[in-house]
């Protein structure tokens, strides 16, 4: 059982060029998740796909484009690649929406793939 | 504006001593609370969680402590091990948001012989 699997593990780019960072999970779940993770930053959301077919942006979204091709699988485009963009990315998933106190809440943990380590020159 | 706060970048503990990670947040809609635990070149691994309906969780050697009136949490570890340094991230959501996290800039633990 892979869990979260995140490719490619390190990439260089050129500013201005474009890549597709890939993630697919084997878990079965329902929500996706992209983060980037910078020094004393910690976690910040890019995007996140609740469920499939559908996909909604995060904290700092500028820059990027989502695609929730299937259920396993999300991916993060970086159209035209620029230096603030060097970072650690990690692909998240979980399995369902959480429903709130009032309704009683699933316990729903995020589970995280082995990053993706991107440098823009 | 940081809603959730890690105010102690690093800490260091003897092996076998008592680690307290804390934690501070600022939006009272936040009712579930994570740790997760970061080896360098990996990602973040779950490790524990509470409800704003606890005030304490406990899984063997890791218990997490809330108290909503200070908006405070902690996570303890006791006893200490070696394999137990690492970065710890205090991370939290709130009904409505669906299932985001909103993450603090964590903390680096050194468990020393």
């Amino acid at each position: 059982n892979a869990g979260v699997t995140q490719t490619p593990k390190f990439q260089v780019l050129k500013t201005g060029q474009s890549m597709t960072l890939q993630c697919a999970q084997d878990m079965n779940h329902n929500s996706m998740y992209w983060y980037r993770q910078d020094p004393g930053m910690g976690l910040r959301l890019i995007y996140y796909s609740a469920s499939e077919g559908t996909t909604d942006k995060g904290e700092v979204p500028n820059g990027y484009n989502v695609s929730r091709l299937n259920k396993r699988e999300f991916s993060l485009r970086l159209e035209s690649a620029a230096p603030s963009q060097t970072s650690v990315y990690f692909c998240a998933s979980s399995e369902a929406l959480r429903t709130g106190l009032a309704g009683g809440w699933t316990k729903n943990i995020q589970y995280f793939g082995a990053g993706t380590r991107l440098s823009v020159l | 504006d940081q809603q959730v706060k890690q105010n102690s970048p690093s800490l260091s503990v003897q092996e076998g001593r008592i680690s307290i990670l804390n934690c501070d947040y600022t939006n009272s809609m936040f009712d579930y609370f994570l740790w997760y635990k970061k080896y360098p070149a990996e990602g973040p691994t779950f490790l524990i969680s509470i409800s704003s309906i606890k005030d304490k969780n406990e899984d063997g050697r890791f218990t997490v402590f809330l108290n909503k009136s200070a908006k405070h949490l902690s996570l303890h570890i006791v006893p200490s091990q070696p394999g137990d340094s690492a970065v710890y991230f205090c991370a939290a959501s709130g009904t409505g948001t669906a299932s985001k996290l909103t993450f603090g800039t964590g903390t680096r633990l050194q468990v020393t012989l």
